[in-house]
């Protein structure tokens, strides 16, 4: 079946250090969508890349979307407190696109 | 105001009890669904419900049964609970319906953590 991998499962970086997590899914996906969870709460959604190659920047969070759709990675740089949680990726493959498939997620730690 | 509430947050019962968590959005989305994350936190879908009709129904046991009475509601009914059912369940809506549905980002409930002893 389709998977969705993620790695690192965890990363635990100090306040002001940069942090990347990547996606790699088996089958092209027609978009992808990045969620983050904080401890105890529930998945909110940050992003969503459409297009072949797309890169957008929120603040200090950068999103990809590789040239085949087939992964996608997100980039922290000098990160805070406030961004610790549990960031998902998830897309819908284009065979059959009619479910949304999510990564296992990395979990990010920031010491400060 | 809520978006999307779940009842009730904190679930503990024992094997072989049955069990119901109440799920309603209030953004006029026309799709709900039903995930599970386990302890490991894996999220993965189980319903999907588009204007009352569902959609999606993975290999569930059939133990579980979802009932959505309009299009605001998707309720999840769970009989004969057993251990490894123990995890949280989230309910999320999104706009949209058919393939594009997932074009649209998803908005989850706080979640309902079920301990099954």
């Amino acid at each position: 079946g389709q998977q969705v991998m993620q790695i690192p499962q965890y990363q635990h970086v100090q306040e002001g250090e940069d942090f990347t997590t990547y996606c790699n899914s088996s089958t092209t996906l027609s978009n992808i969508q990045w969620y983050k969870q904080r401890p105890g709460g529930h998945p909110v959604f940050l992003i969503q890349l459409v297009k072949s190659g797309e890169v957008k920047k929120q603040k200090r969070l950068t999103f990809q979307f590789g040239e085949a759709k087939k992964n996608s990675s997100l980039h922290i740089t000098a990160t805070q407190t406030t961004d610790v949680g549990t960031y998902f990726c998830a897309g819908p493959p284009v065979e059959y696109g009619n479910k949304l498939v999510f990564g296992a997620g990395t979990i990010l730690r920031v010491k400060s | 105001d809520t978006a999307v509430s779940q009842t009730p947050k904190y679930l503990v019962t024992q094997m072989g009890n049955d069990k119901s968590i109440k799920c309603e959005q209030n953004l006029g989305h026309d799709t709900m669904y039903w995930y599970k994350q386990d302890s490991k936190k894996f999220l993965k879908i189980m319903f999907s419900y588009n204007n009352k009709e569902l959609i999606i129904n993975e290999t569930v046991p059939n133990r579980f049964s979802p009932k959505s009475p309009d299009k605001a509601h998707l309720n999840l009914h769970i009989n004969s609970l057993e251990l490894g059912d123990s995890a949280v369940y989230f309910c999320a809506s999104s706009q949209g319906f058919g393939p594009r549905v997932y074009y649209y980002e998803q908005y989850f409930g706080p979640g309902t953590r079920l301990t099954v002893t």
